[in-house]
Order: structure tokens, then sequence, then C-alpha cells
């Protein structure tokens, strides 16, 4: 069974750009999740995709957003990018919940310029 | 809402003994537990997870143990080899805002 798969693995943009990030999902696994992660904060949660919706969202501002496709396959984008959301971006898929067993992608490494 | 302590930040053990991180949680109502390795340029890996019905799960050299009353968690690692050697992260539901909360990670180092 593949696993989930992250796009791109690095990405170089400067300040206030805009960036795509694509996750696939374990086949069969319908929630999808985004967290950010750095060095000073951690493991943060952004969002959570199920059956194209959002079903929850972490506390960051709105230049963050997300979308799920009807396989299940998920896209966030960053807006006007600022120095720090330079992070690794991790997608992770469960069957029906995060509350449940997680599987991570490899993420992507943004660095903003 | 949900708080999430990790201690230590960093274990460094020598290969064959056991290594032990604890994590503490706020939300009485959390109710499952997962631990995740990361490994150097990879995402977090589910190593053990514990629900809040069982005090105790095993799985080879690594268990989980929960004590819901003082609302704390911990992983085992016993017999540890230097491919042990990781980021470990423990985690706790935050159902109020609907997310995962992290603790910091530990940094295990396993000096052969």
């Amino acid at each position: 069974k593949a696993g989930v798969t992250q796009t791109p693995r690095y990405l170089i943009k400067t300040r206030g750009q805009q960036v795509t990030l694509s996750c696939s999902p374990i086949s069969g696994h319908r929630s999808v999740s985004w967290y950010q992660q750095t060095p000073g904060q951690g493991l943060q949660f952004l969002f959570e995709y199920f059956s194209e919706t959002q079903r929850n969202k972490g506390n960051f501002p709105g230049r963050f957003s997300g979308r799920q496709f009807s396989n299940s396959r998920s896209e966030m984008n960053v807006s006007t990018l600022e120095l720090g959301d330079s992070a690794l971006y991790l997608c992770a898929s469960a069957a029906t919940s995060s509350y449940n067993e997680q599987f991570f992608g490899p993420g992507t490494r943004l660095t903003v310029l | 809402g949900e708080n999430v302590e990790q201690h230590p930040s960093t274990l460094s053990v020598q290969e064959g003994d056991s290594a032990v991180i604890k994590c503490t949680y706020s939300d009485s109502a959390s109710n499952y537990f997962p631990w995740y390795k990361q490994e150097l340029g990879k995402g977090p890996q589910l190593i053990i997870d514990i629900r809040s019905n069982v005090g105790e799960k095993k799985d080879q050299r690594i268990a989980v143990t929960l004590n819901k009353t003082a609302k704390h968690f911990s992983l085992h690692i016993t017999e540890t080899q230097p491919e042990d050697s990781a980021v470990y992260f423990c985690a706790a539901p935050e159902y109020n805002n609907n997310d995962m909360r992290f603790g910091a990670g530990t940094r295990l180092t396993v000096k052969p």
C-alpha cells in the first residue's frame, strides 16, 4: 500500500509570492490534515479536510487555505508569503479522523527569502 | 485548550539501556494518545498509540502507559539500539478546537 505523498519536496519562494502544496493520501483514507513544523513552534495543526469539506481549523491567519478533491487529494495554499512561513509542511492522512491513526507524508520544505 | 508538555527535551542513553519519555496533557476529555518517531528528513511515523480505556500497551521493545487520573502518558523503549535515535513526539486531541496538539519533542540519542 503506497504511503502519503507530498509534492514538491522542496520549494524556494520570495516574500509576497504565493505557493500551493499538494498531498495524496493513502488509498481509501478520507481525512487529510496539514501541519506546520518549525524549530521554534514545533508541530502545529493547520486544518483538516474530510470528504471535500474543511472540518477543523487551527489558529493560523487567513493567508493559509486548503481544499480537498473528490479523490481525497488535498492542496494547501499560502498567499502573500512572509519570512516566518519558512517551515516543513506536513500532510497526514487518516481513514476517518485525525483523532485516529494518522500517517504522515515526508513533508514539503518551504523556504521564503 | 489542550496543553501537551513533553520531557525531557533531549535524552542520551547507551545502547541496550531503556529510555523513558513523559508527556502530560490538560484536556480531561482526551482519549487518544499517539507517539511518533521522526528521523532526519522524514515525516513523523506513528510507532504506538493508546486509548483511554487501557492503561498500558506493548509492541515488542516499545510500550506506552497511561494514567488518566494524573493526565500523563509515557513512552518506554527497552534494549535501545542506535537506529532508535530520532526525535519522538507525543500528541493528544484538543476537542474544543478539534485539533491534535503535539508535545515539543524529545531528541533521543542512543550511543553504540
